[in-house]
């Protein structure tokens, strides 16, 4: 079992918002500010979306955004396009062990 | 461009070993930590092993230490997974990720296609 958890699935419509959560531990989650996401279509290599809660790499598009609170990050997709149809990632640090946490990933589907 | 190249997989016998490659290019490989993450058939991501930059500092996935070892020769700007001891559930597409910056512990901002790894008799 992951120590960040995301929904298994979410659903929107074109042009719908969606927001995906990620919930972890204080250690992992609410004492940092490294929680990434990345974006993975099946068959290819999975891309860097945020990165820091809110930054956005240069070409990534402004209808994705990154947020926290508390323990629990969240992605937000805005305006959603066939394209978003995905498999999305949080990721974060364990300084203890050391080592990278994935959550359990979220399944994106434009109806 | 950045462009990560992984080599190595293929199908292996359980109980035996297998090195995985990555070469990378568009970047100055020594200043940048290295990481492999793999994906099982049906399952999500899961961070397999790190090294920074100088391989100072090496990290792995609790569940793996011992059976796997990470190096990297920054002179070819080559990133390598010595991978012992495999096992069914070690079956999975390994991914070599470029770090965000040096140090171990960071975002994985440039990825590679995957090298598939098989253990089945």
């Amino acid at each position: 079992q992951s120590a960040l958890t995301q929904p298994a699935s979410v659903s929107g419509s074109p042009g719908q918002s969606i927001i995906i959560s990620c919930t972890g531990t204080s250690s992992v989650v609410g004492s940092y500010n490294f929680i990434s996401w990345y974006q993975h279509h099946p068959g290819k290599a999975p891309k860097l979306i945020i990165y820091e809660v809110t930054k956005r790499p240069s070409g990534v598009s402004n209808r994705f955004s990154g947020s926290k609170s508390g323990n629990t990050a969240s992605l937000t997709i805005s305006g959603l396009q066939a394209e978003d149809e995905a498999d999305y990632y949080c990721s974060s640090y364990e300084d203890s062990s050391p080592s990278v946490l994935f959550g359990g990933g979220t399944r994106l589907t434009v109806l | 461009e950045v462009l990560l190249e992984e080599s190595g997989g293929g199908l292996v016998q359980p109980g035996r070993s297998l090195r995985l490659s990555c070469v990378a290019s568009g970047f100055k490989f020594d200043d940048y930590a290295m990481h492999w993450v793999r994906q099982a058939p049906g399952k999500g991501l899961e961070w397999v092993s790190g090294i920074s930059w100088d391989s100072g500092k090496i990290g792995y996935a609790d569940s793996l230490k011992g059976r796997f070892s990470i190096s990297r020769d920054n002179a070819k700007n080559s990133l390598f997974l010595e991978m012992n001891s495999l096992r069914p559930e070690d079956t999975a597409l390994f991914y070599c990720a470029k770090g965000e910056w040096g140090d171990l512990l960071s975002t994985f901002d440039y990825w590679g296609r995957g090298a598939l790894v098989t253990v089945s008799s």
